[in-house]
């Protein structure tokens, strides 16, 4: 079944830890995306990928970094873990020929 | 950047009750979705529709692209319902095909 899924669901860590937030869609996508959240606030773009090898900037200043090694797969990785990074990050893919977003369920991530 | 606004920004209806929630946006868009956030989290597609009207089920959407606004209607509403109400757009004539999202609408349906 295509799918967007993003492990873990929730993440509890402390300051300092380096951590990966992993995102994979089945869906057959070219672009991903990332989107950073606060709660009960709109969504934010951190990053986005066109393609394999392609990465951008989104308009939240963010200090994660991503990959794009295999179409599918497309991770978020905080080298080193903040209590201001504490959010639910979304992860979303769409097609090139048009730009209908589809979202997985996202990661709650805490940073004591 | 283009602005989006959403209205109202929280809404509460007894169940069976009809309602509308507005999306204003600032320039002309390639793409407009209206997302619903379940208590959960999770973003689930209810319409992509830059353009026209469009119906599934007890929703329904219309955007006006010429007046830049989109209209979410939501009829006979249900407890299920509940959660938020995004809409995003991509502004016409970008290359990054990046959605700017509205603050969303807070719908509260109650038994």
């Amino acid at each position: 079944e295509a799918d967007i899924y993003q492990t873990p669901r929730y993440l509890v860590i402390g300051t300092g830890k380096k951590i990966t937030l992993e995102c994979s869609q089945t869906m057959g996508h070219d672009k991903m995306y990332w989107y950073q959240q606060d709660p009960g606030m709109e969504l934010h773009l951190i990053h986005y990928s066109y393609g394999v090898n392609s990465t951008e900037k989104g308009d939240l200043s963010s200090e994660s970094t991503v990959s794009r090694i295999r179409t599918e797969h497309f991770p978020l990785t905080l080298e080193s873990a903040r209590p201001s990074h504490t959010s639910q990050y979304l992860c979303a893919s769409s097609r090139s020929s048009y730009n209908e977003q589809f979202f997985g369920p996202g990661t709650r991530l805490t940073v004591l | 950047g283009i602005q989006v606004e959403q209205s109202p920004p929280d809404l509460i209806l007894q169940e069976g009750a009809n309602s509308t929630l507005r999306c204003n946006f600032s320039d002309s868009v390639n793409n407009l979705q209206w997302f619903h956030q379940n208590p959960w989290g999770q973003l689930i597609n209810l319409f992509y529709i830059p353009s026209g009207t469009k119906q599934n089920g007890r929703l329904s959407a219309t955007t006006v692209a010429t007046e830049r606004y989109s209209l979410l209607y939501i009829s006979s509403s249900q407890t299920t319902d509940s959660g938020v109400y995004f809409c995003a757009v991509e502004q016409w004539g970008g290359s990054n095909y990046k959605l700017t999202f509205g603050k969303g609408t807070l719908l509260t349906v109650n038994p």
